[in-house]
């Protein structure tokens, strides 16, 4: 059974930092695509970065660009996200998901139950 | 980026009534558009790919139909468990994008 959980949420001063973490189970981890989808209170979905299985490849929403970094550590089974200058507008829950498939562009099959980080003053 | 306009945004229903929510891209997405079920405080649920394909443990009553930019999810026969919101999401190019969701309520 797949399984993905995150962990590292809090809260956070503007301009802070914080490091999540989204540990895999049941499946072959290093062949799939992950990502990192937001989404702020009372809003919708938003997708904000996704990394190749190898993790030779990475993607980022224009809104994080140059303030977020995905990673992953295939001989651990676990996700990433480093998340620098944060800002008011970061705020939300962060969830981890999965790939449907190996192909360049997918839909996403399995996600976390999600981490909240707030950042406020 | 390719946009995703849903409709309606909040949708009142009943039990049994039969349920269409629809999303319109801003380009040609070619059928690649999944569909994602979000009860509150909780992930959201994968329930189609390539716009028709129901996942597996679905129920039937879910299906979706569409081409080019205007795509349709339809619910049969509503069951108290469904009532939830509804996101659009199309993966022909990156960025990945959601429609804003559509929320199934009880009339």
């Amino acid at each position: 059974e797949v399984h993905l959980l995150e962990s590292g949420g809090g809260l956070v001063q503007p301009g802070g930092s914080l490091r999540l973490s989204c540990a895999a189970s049941g499946f072959s981890f290093s062949t799939y695509t992950m990502n990192w989808v937001r989404q702020a209170p009372g809003k919708g979905l938003e997708w904000v970065s996704g990394i190749s299985g190898t993790g030779g490849a990475t993607y980022y929403a224009d809104s994080v660009k140059g303030r977020f970094t995905i990673s992953r550590d295939n001989s651990k089974n676990t996700l990433y996200l480093q998340m620098n200058s944060l800002r008011v507008e970061d705020t939300a829950v962060y969830y981890c998901a999965k790939d449907h498939c190996s192909s360049n562009t997918c839909s996403f099959d399995y996600w976390g139950q999600g981490t909240l980080v707030t950042v406020s003053s | 980026d390719i946009q995703l306009t849903q409709s309606p945004s909040s949708l009142p229903a009943s039990v049994g009534d039969r349920v269409t929510i629809t999303c319109r891209a801003s380009q040609d997405i070619s059928n690649y558009l999944a569909w994602y079920q979000q009860k509150p405080g909780k992930a959201p649920k994968f329930l189609l790919s390539v716009a028709s394909r129901l996942e597996s443990g679905v129920p039937s009553r879910f299906s979706g139909s569409g081409s080019g930019t205007d795509y349709t999810l339809t619910i049969s026969s509503l069951q108290p468990e469904d009532f939830a919101t509804y996101y659009c999401q199309q993966y022909y190019s990156r960025p990945s994008t959601f429609g804003q969701g559509t929320k199934v309520e009880i009339k």
